[in-house]
């Protein structure tokens, strides 16, 4: 069935130090979707890219979509403590239904 | 004005309760779904329920039924509660479908003991 598979797990950083996840579908997607969610919170939309090649920008995170449209990534420069949580990846399955990432959840290092 | 709102936010029980769980959305949206996220933070999609139409993950045990009122609500009714049925569980509703933002519910956290 489709995938959507998202690395890395975990990732911890120094604060100020830059931080990246990665997606990657099995499948050609007519959009991705970027979610944040902190810590004991749900998860919260960041945005969608659409086209292929696509690059949005929101303060310092960065969002790029692959010319194929099956990959996708967020870098946030120089993290802060409110950067902390994971960011989940998510493209459109079968149905009604999005296909979700496993997250990557970033941790900042004291 | 809470747009997806659940109750409760968090529910303590004993194995082999039925328990249920309320969601409602103010959001005028066609689309509902019930996600179920373990404690490695995995988002699995238990429901979505659009137009009347309900399309189940077939991995989910017939145990966890939705039960949609109306539009604006999906309720998840949990019979004969197990210990691996603890998780967080969160409502979410969307516009579009699965091409639209999700927005979520709070979440309510399932202990079963």
């Amino acid at each position: 069935g489709q995938q959507v598979m998202q690395i890395p797990q975990y990732q911890h950083v120094q604060e100020g130090e830059d931080f990246t996840t990665y997606c990657n579908s099995s499948t050609t997607l007519s959009n991705i979707q970027w979610y944040k969610q902190r810590p004991g919170g749900h998860p919260v939309f960041l945005i969608q890219l659409v086209k292929s090649g696509e690059v949005k920008k929101q303060k310092r995170l960065t969002f790029q979509f692959g010319e194929a449209k099956k990959n996708s990534s967020l870098h946030i420069t120089a993290t802060q403590t409110t950067d902390v949580g994971t960011y989940f990846c998510a493209g459109p399955g079968s149905n009604y239904q999005l296909i979700w990432g496993a997250g990557t959840k970033l941790i900042i290092k004291p | 004005d809470t747009a997806v709102s659940q109750t409760p936010k968090y529910l303590v029980t004993q194995m082999g309760n039925d328990k249920s769980i309320k969601c409602e959305q103010n959001l005028g949206h066609d689309t509902m779904y019930w996600y179920k996220q373990d404690s490695k933070k995995f988002l699995k999609i238990m429901f979505s329920y659009n137009n009347k139409e309900l399309i189940i993950n077939e991995t989910v045990p017939n145990r966890f039924s939705p039960k949609s009122p109306d539009k604006a609500h999906l309720n998840l009714h949990i019979n004969s509660l197990e210990l691996g049925d603890s998780a967080v569980y969160f409502c979410a509703s969307s516009q579009e479908g699965r091409v639209a933002e999700a927005f979520f519910g709070q979440g309510t956290r399932l202990t079963v003991v």
